[in-house]
């Protein structure tokens, strides 16, 4: 099956700083990749996603690449905030929509 | 729209004993997932459903079961009880292969089985 890995584990940032969370993933089937944020007691939220067919995607401070040679797919926070202090994981869907998920990368933005 | 219900929001149980897990999603989704987080950990597939009367096995389906008789449910089912199963349990829901595949998460079910 799906293997995906996420660095790093934990990432503490400057206020205003930027923020880069890496995935790889072991399976060229899979075709879809969500970011989520995870606040505190709450369910995973989509924050940006990507899908195979794309190298990059911007949502305003927040972007995703995908490089599907290398199997490896980024998530990238400029400017951050307080706010942005979360949980985020990555994840890997496949044609028949099973998500495999990375183990998450706790940040902490700095104020 | 309430997007994903779960309940209950916490549990405790004893070893042996047997509860089930409740999920219900509005947004008339053919595909709903059930997960398990482990403290540091990301989430593990349990049981995931492309529609009604339609179930398979994810990562870690043991010591679970599943139905799904209508769209809108998909109740997780512990039989017996362990400590193993202690967890945070989420249930997701999502639009059909071929649209956008984006799941919606519930707000979790924390289980302690002591």
């Amino acid at each position: 099956g799906e293997n995906v890995e996420q660095h790093p584990s934990t990432l503490s940032v400057q206020e205003g700083d930027s923020a880069v969370i890496k995935c790889t993933y072991s399976d060229s089937a899979s075709n879809y990749f969500p970011w989520y944020k995870q606040e505190l007691g709450k369910g995973p939220q989509l924050i940006i996603d990507i899908r195979s067919n794309v190298g990059e995607k911007k949502d305003q401070r927040i972007a995703v690449t995908l490089n599907k040679t290398a199997k490896h797919f980024s998530l990238h926070i400029t400017e951050t905030q307080p706010e942005d202090s979360a949980v985020y994981f990555c994840a890997a869907s496949n044609p028949g929509n099973q998500f495999y998920f990375g183990t998450g990368t706790s940040l902490t933005v700095i104020p | 729209n309430a997007g994903v219900t779960q309940t209950p929001k916490f549990r405790i149980l004893k070893i042996g004993q047997s509860m089930t897990l409740q999920c219900t999603q509005d947004m008339n989704h053919n595909y709903m997932y059930w997960y398990r987080q482990d403290p540091g950990m990301g989430l593990k597939l349990i049981y995931y459903s492309v529609g009604a009367g339609i179930t398979d096995k994810g990562e870690v389906p043991n010591g679970y079961n599943v139905s799904r008789s209508t769209t809108e449910d998909f109740p997780l089912r512990l039989e017996l009880a362990a400590p193993s199963q202690t967890s945070v349990y989420f249930c997701a829901s999502s639009y059909p292969e071929g649209a956008r595949p984006e799941q919606f998460f519930g707000p979790g079910t924390r289980l302690t089985v002591l």
